[in-house]
């Protein structure tokens, strides 16, 4: 019973870089969150999708960040371009829906030098 | 701004005692209210979550107690274990949009 997915476990870039995460969310979700975790702001929401289309995008995050939801069962968020303050651990998370139990991936861990 | 605060940010308490978690939020509308654990080195799970028609939930040694005129709300862990040391995060949505969490409360509990 496949978990929610996300590769690569870690990343390190170069400021100026575009990285894509990828997130396999658990079969049968319709739901799927990204968030970005740091010791300082905690859990930040990125983007939300319902049945893949996009129902909030995180305010602060528009610019350079875009979350994109190819079918049901394959998200990827793109960072262009990535900057030192972007290093943080990026979570994906699925449920099956309104009030529903998130189920969070591994994260991947993104250092920006 | 925060729209969920918590505190305090950490918090250290004897096995056996009881460990008190606060959460306030802003949001009036808000009618979901789950509280997730986090361990070291691993994700976010749900440990328990109220909705305002209540405003006492428990399950096991973990209790949600909800004051929705105060827009307050605490996480009670009695008979602490040292297993329950972690991050404990309080989250609040509306309307079916996404949990908004707070920064978080570590919880360390010494033998």
């Amino acid at each position: 019973d496949a978990g929610v997915t996300q590769t690569p476990r870690h990343e390190v870039a170069e400021k100026g870089q575009t990285i894509i995460l990828k997130c396999e969310p658990v079969s049968g979700h319709n739901d799927l969150f990204w968030y970005r975790q740091t010791k300082i702001q905690g859990l930040e929401l990125l983007s939300y999708f319902r049945s893949k289309s996009l129902m909030e995008d995180g305010g602060a995050f528009k610019d350079r960040f875009k979350a994109e939801m190819l079918n049901s069962s394959f998200s990827t968020l793109k960072i262009q371009p990535t900057e030192p303050k972007d290093s943080a651990v990026y979570l994906c998370a699925s449920s099956l829906g309104q009030n529903e139990r998130l189920f969070f991936g591994h994260g991947t861990k993104l250092s920006v030098l | 701004q925060q729209q969920v605060r918590q505190s305090p940010q950490s918090l250290t308490v004897w096995e056996g005692e009881t460990a008190i978690l606060n959460c306030s939020y802003e949001d009036s509308t808000f009618d979901y209210f789950p509280w997730y654990w986090q361990f070291p080195r691993e994700s976010p799970a749900l440990l328990i979550a109220i909705r305002p028609v209540s405003n006492k939930k428990e399950d096991g040694r973990f209790t949600i107690f909800f004051n929705k005129r105060e827009k307050k709300l605490s996480l009670h862990i009695t008979d602490s274990q040292p297993g329950d040391s972690a991050t404990y995060f309080c989250a609040a949505s509306q309307g079916g949009r996404a949990l908004i969490f707070g920064t978080g409360t570590t919880v360390s509990v010494s033998p």
